[in-house]
């Protein structure tokens, strides 16, 4: 089966540095996404690794090893407004379905 | 550019009933892909539609059924309504070629009482 595990919930404080960890287990892989879901709101795209390496956008970057299925997405200056739930996902085959991780709550705070 | 709307935003049913869920993607947007959200499952998916075809479904009862229009609008069904079919449901829109980003709806919350 495929299945994705990262950390439930994770507590930082306001400009400081954060990694979240996904590791996964899937056939047919493609890539890796982080998406950011605010309390109520819609998910929202972060980053997309489809080769090994760090990609950075900003403050976040994300980082994939495919040799060992593992990814993390990493949030630096942090601010109180990405206080979130942040989820990986793989995706792999000739479609768009993704494969959600259960979600990482992230509280900053002040 | 508008984003991905749904609508209703918020349904209350009772069990029994169905309903049905309307998803318009990003114009230009030809793939649809549907969400369930729960606090127990998490993000799972439903099915995803590309140019009126369904191309890939999800690990769901043949309750949940959906379509896709020709102007790349989308619903998905809900028949005989169940207590655990509660849950947001997100559809999500791209381009259409795989492994493209998929953009978000702001989801209909449903309430199945």
């Amino acid at each position: 089966g495929q299945s994705l595990e990262q950390p439930s919930e994770v507590t930082a404080v306001e400009g400081a540095i954060v990694q979240i960890n996904c590791t996964y287990q899937t056939s047919g892989f493609y890539g890796l996404s982080w998406y950011q879901q605010h309390d109520g709101g819609a998910p929202t795209f972060l980053s997309y690794n489809a080769l090994d390496g760090l990609e950075e956008t900003g403050r976040f970057s994300s980082f994939l090893s495919r040799s060992d299925s593992y990814g993390y997405l990493l949030l630096q200056e942090l601010q109180m407004k990405d206080s979130a739930s942040y989820f990986c996902a793989v995706s792999g085959g000739a479609t768009n379905k993704l494969i959600f991780g259960t979600g990482t709550l992230l509280a900053v705070q002040p | 550019k508008a984003g991905v709307t749904q609508t209703p935003r918020y349904l209350i049913k009772t069990r029994g009933q169905q309903v049905t869920l309307s998803c318009s993607p990003i114009s230009g947007h030809r793939s649809v892909s549907w969400y369930q959200q729960t606090p127990g499952q998490g993000l799972q998916f439903l099915f995803e539609y590309f140019s009126e075809t369904q191309r890939n479904k999800g690990n769901f009862p043949g309750r949940f059924s959906g379509r896709q229009f020709s102007n790349s609008r989308s619903e998905m069904n809900v028949s005989t309504l169940e207590l655990g079919d509660s849950a947001l449901y997100l559809c999500a829109s791209s381009l259409g070629a795989a492994q493209e980003t998929q953009y978000f709806g702001p989801g209909t919350r449903l309430l199945v009482l």
